[in-house]
């Protein structure tokens, strides 16, 4: 089984819908992501928490929201969907300080 | 100015050859830096880590740290078709150790 599970894998919605993507990790990390690429970009970071109490914006966060549940799971939530918002979505965990990140298999998010 | 910056490529090499990509970063800062390949629709995977200047190799993979110059660069020894994807340059940012990443270098292998 994958250290971090993405759910669901492939969706499409329609415009104006609210969607709840989940993350959950194994791997006993504190520290988690979500991050958002568009085809030819880079990862762009939505949200981050770096401990369940901690919720922090990222670079993009108009029109999403975040839970932090417990340690191990953490969703995205689209509240209001748009086509823009079509684009690959990526779950991520670290440990602390200088550790690398570690990915779950991502969402491929279509807003028709 | 990003604070991390790759050259979007794509980057073309003959199958065989060395590969080199680089990244150069803003925050004097960083501690420590990370090479991870990316395959076209899926999640990126770490290929190498390194967190003081020099080289450090793996295998075919070679990452090299110049903290005074600001940039990190990845060589690609004995290069195969299967090394084409997309690299991505990561950055742990000092202030809060926060990840920061380049956008990505597009290399392809040519047989």
């Amino acid at each position: 089984d994958a250290d971090v599970t993405q759910t669901p894998r492939n969706r499409i919605t329609k415009t104006g819908k609210r969607i709840m993507l989940e993350c959950s990790q194994t791997k006993g990390h504190d520290r988690m992501y979500w991050y958002r690429q568009d085809p030819g970009l880079g990862l762009r970071l939505i949200y981050y928490s770096f401990d369940v109490k901690d919720i922090n914006k990222g670079e993009i966060s108009d029109g999403y929201s975040v839970s932090r549940q417990a340690q191990a799971k953490f969703s995205l939530s689209l509240e209001s969907a748009i086509p823009n918002q079509t684009a690959l979505y990526f779950c991520a965990t670290s440990g602390p300080l200088n550790t690398e990140a570690f990915f779950g298999q991502g969402t491929r998010l279509t807003v028709v | 100015q990003k604070e991390v910056e790759q050259n979007s490529g794509p980057l073309s090499v003959p199958e065989g050859a060395i590969a080199s990509l680089n990244c150069t970063y803003s925050d004097r800062g960083s501690q420590s830096f990370f090479w991870y390949r990316q395959y076209s629709g899926k999640s990126p995977e770490l290929i190498m880590s390194i967190y003081s200047n020099g080289d450090k190799e793996d295998g075919r993979f070679t990452a090299q740290l110049n903290k005074a110059s600001q940039y990190v660069s990845l060589l690609i020894r004995d290069s195969q078709p299967s090394d084409s994807a997309t690299y991505l340059c990561a950055v742990n940012k000092g202030s809060n150790y926060q990840l920061i990443w380049g956008a990505g270098t597009k290399l392809i292998i040519k047989p």
